[in-house]
């Protein structure tokens, strides 16, 4: 099993669908991070959550570090929100080493 | 925020040659990273590129393999070396800004392609 687990794996929407990605760990950690990797393979990194619940534009992202699950959602998706979305974990144990999820591939289509 | 240029984008290279890939960060990081991503599948860590020092390697990565050097606090390189078709990869640098906030940083990628 993998540290970090999301769900799910493939998802394809139409515009204007609000969307959800979720993020399991298994292990305490003292940060998460959301990333956004386009089909060129550039990564832009859209959250670094330790608790609470952050926000920028369409994208929200929240932690519950006692469930050791986190959300991604997007309202109002627009097909360029198309892209590869992970969930990275900074173990407590790791230092500055993060473990990544498989990633989750969204298609928005217009 | 940091802004990471990654070099090249892409390269076709034949069997046996070796491919320097070069990371320049506009302001200076503590952290640099250096990440493969084989298709199909998430980022594994190669090695964290240290300043002034040898690079510190994961299990599986070897010096001799991806040798890297990180001169400043803006600048690192990762090699390639005696490339085989397995080494067809996009390989990533990152880095962590300010040790406070943890905030990441990522470069393009560099998308090898080894025939």
């Amino acid at each position: 099993k993998n540290e970090v687990e999301q769900s799910p794996q493939n998802l394809t929407a139409q515009e204007g669908e609000f969307i959800t990605i979720n993020c399991s760990y298994s292990v305490g950690i003292s940060a998460l991070h959301w990333l956004q990797q386009h089909p060129g393979g550039g990564i832009v990194s859209l959250f670094m959550l330790s608790s609470g619940k952050k926000k920028h534009g369409r994208l929200i992202a929240t932690i519950n570090i006692q469930e050791k699950h986190s959300s991604l959602h997007i309202t109002a998706s627009h097909p360029r929100d198309s892209a590869v979305y992970i969930c990275a974990v900074r173990p407590e144990t790791s230092g500055s080493r993060l473990t990544f999820g498989e990633g989750t591939q969204l298609t928005v289509n217009p | 925020s940091a802004v990471i240029s990654q070099k090249p984008s892409r390269d076709i290279c034949q069997r046996g040659t070796s491919l320097t890939i070069q990371c320049q960060v506009d302001s200076q990081v503590t952290m640099m990273f250096w990440y493969r991503q084989q298709p199909g599948q998430s980022l594994t860590l190669i090695a964290t590129a240290n300043q002034g020092s040898e690079a510190t390697y994961e299990s599986g990565f070897v010096i001799d393999k991806f040798p890297i050097s990180r001169p400043n606090l803006t600048f690192s390189t990762l090699t390639v070396s005696n490339m085989s078709p397995e080494d067809s990869s996009i390989y990533l640098c990152s880095a962590q800004g300010d040790a406070t906030t943890g905030e990441l940083f990522f470069g393009e990628g560099s998308r090898l392609t080894v025939l």
